[in-house]
């Protein structure tokens, strides 16, 4: 157990929908990041927040967004769904120091598994 | 931009031997790597990191070694078991933690 929460775990919508993905960081964990892992294109980072604040951003598409809430969960939200979107979309927390060189070790919660019809 | 690889998508050991996973990179200035394990049904688990100042680094278990020159990453699992069944990435660290992650490769071990 990573300690990082995400719910819910499956998700089925339609296209054109909107659904929202959460994740509990490890406690006192001050980043959250969300990554899309898909068949066709591997892990890839969307979005990083650190206590509260956006602070690096990938291929993160307009549709999507997220945040940081003050008690340090935070919320993706996916909308205008499309078929492609179906993946498994997971969010990672880590302690990420203030300045200076994060490390790599991520602990990842078990996902999100969103399928769109 | 930064691009990882990896060689082989599925490696296939019998329990007992050693497995290498291997790993390359595009990116000379890539200075930080690092080797997630993913289970089925499970988000990935960090393994081991290593920096570039570093060619080699030992886990319990588990090696790393950097080549910088050829621009190769390998991780090595000692005495592999079925509880390694896995797929592996390799991972870089860019700028704070945005990871840039390799395909996967799968491994298979045979009791």
């Amino acid at each position: 157990d990573s300690g990082v929460t995400q719910t819910p775990k499956h998700l089925i919508t339609a296209t054109g929908q909107r659904v929202t993905l959460r994740c509990s960081p490890r406690s006192g964990d001050l980043s959250v990041y969300w990554y899309q892992q898909s068949l066709d294109q591997g892990l890839q980072f969307l979005i990083q927040y650190y206590n509260g604040e956006e602070r690096a951003k990938g291929n993160i598409l307009e549709r999507f967004s997220a945040q940081q809430f003050p008690d340090l969960h935070s919320e993706l939200n996916l909308s205008s769904l499309e078929l492609g979107d179906s993946a498994l979309y997971f969010c990672a927390s880590s302690v990420a120091r203030r300045g200076g060189r994060d490390t790599g070790e991520l602990f990842f919660g078990e996902g999100s598994r969103l399928t769109v019809l | 931009g930064e691009s990882v690889g990896l060689h082989l998508p599925t490696l296939s050991v019998q329990e007992g031997d050693n497995s290498i996973i291997n790993c390359a990179y595009s990116n000379s200035a890539s200075d930080y790597f690092i080797w997630y394990k993913q289970e089925s049904g499970k988000g990935p688990q960090f393994i081991i990191d290593i920096r570039s100042n570093m060619d080699k680094r030992q886990g319990q278990r588990v090696t790393v070694l950097l080549n910088k020159t050829v621009k190769h990453l390998s991780l090595q699992i000692a005495a592999t078991q079925p509880g390694d069944s896995a797929v592996y990435f390799c991972a870089l660290n860019n700028a704070g933690n945005m990871l840039t992650f390799g395909g996967g490769t799968r491994l298979m071990v045979k009791p």
